[in-house]
């Protein structure tokens, strides 16, 4: 199993632009999730998934929207880039009931200019 | 809401000494987790300890949790150059999700 996968790994955007973060899932696992992580802090959630064609939003979901049409996908978009939107962004995914170990991608580094 | 927070924010030791880490929490939980960050990387998950556990062992991973504390310790033995890492501790939420503090970095000198 590939396990949980991002792309792309690096990417510089200007102010303005709109991009998708993609994340894959081999594992069939229902509920996804976005965070993402400033320097020196830990994660907070940015949109969350309990299945295909269900999301919600968490704790920072300003300037960006998430779908899921496939249990395996869960990509974040951009709608307009923001300096502030400048981090490292991870996709997790994990099984119900919900309360178990979630497993995280490599991350996502991006830079808004 | 509910987050863990971690003590200390950063710690250095040598090699071969053991490391503790803490968290504190606020509200009741079903169980917490701690999550192991190599620079640059995504996280791992570590151990889970469920609430009516004390005490649980991986490796050399000793994890304890009091609930009347609310806290939970991480003991990392005879430390390793390659333990060096930020360590999380995460409470699951519901649908999968999980608020994480804002982690202790550990730097393990060889």
């Amino acid at each position: 199993n590939a396990g949980v996968t991002q792309t792309p790994k690096f990417q510089v955007l200007k102010t303005g632009q709109s991009m998708t973060l993609q994340c894959a899932q081999d594992m069939n696992h229902e509920y996804m999730s976005w965070y993402r992580q400033d320097p020196g802090m830990g994660l907070r959630l940015i949109h969350y998934s309990v299945g295909a064609g269900i999301t919600d939003q968490g704790e920072v979901p300003n300037g960006y929207n998430v779908s899921r049409s496939t249990t395996e996908d869960f990509p974040l978009r951009l709608l307009s880039a923001a300096p502030s939107q400048t981090s490292v962004y991870f996709c997790a995914s994990s099984y119900p009931p919900g309360l178990n170990e979630q497993f995280f991608g490599p991350g996502t580094r991006l830079t808004v200019l | 809401s509910q987050q863990g927070e971690e003590d200390p924010q950063a710690l250095s030791i040598q090699e071969g000494e053991n490391a503790t880490m803490n968290c504190s929490y606020k509200t009741s939980i079903n169980n917490l987790q701690w999550y192991r960050q190599n620079s640059g990387r995504g996280l791992v998950h570590l151990i889970l300890i469920r609430s009516n556990e004390r005490e649980k062992h991986s490796g050399r991973l000793r994890v304890t949790l009091d609930t009347s504390k609310k806290s939970s310790s991480l003991l990392i033995t005879a430390s390793r150059a390659a333990d060096t890492a930020s360590y999380f501790c995460a409470l699951p939420l519901y649908a999968g999700k999980s608020t994480f503090g804002d982690g202790t970095t550990l730097t393990v000198k060889p």
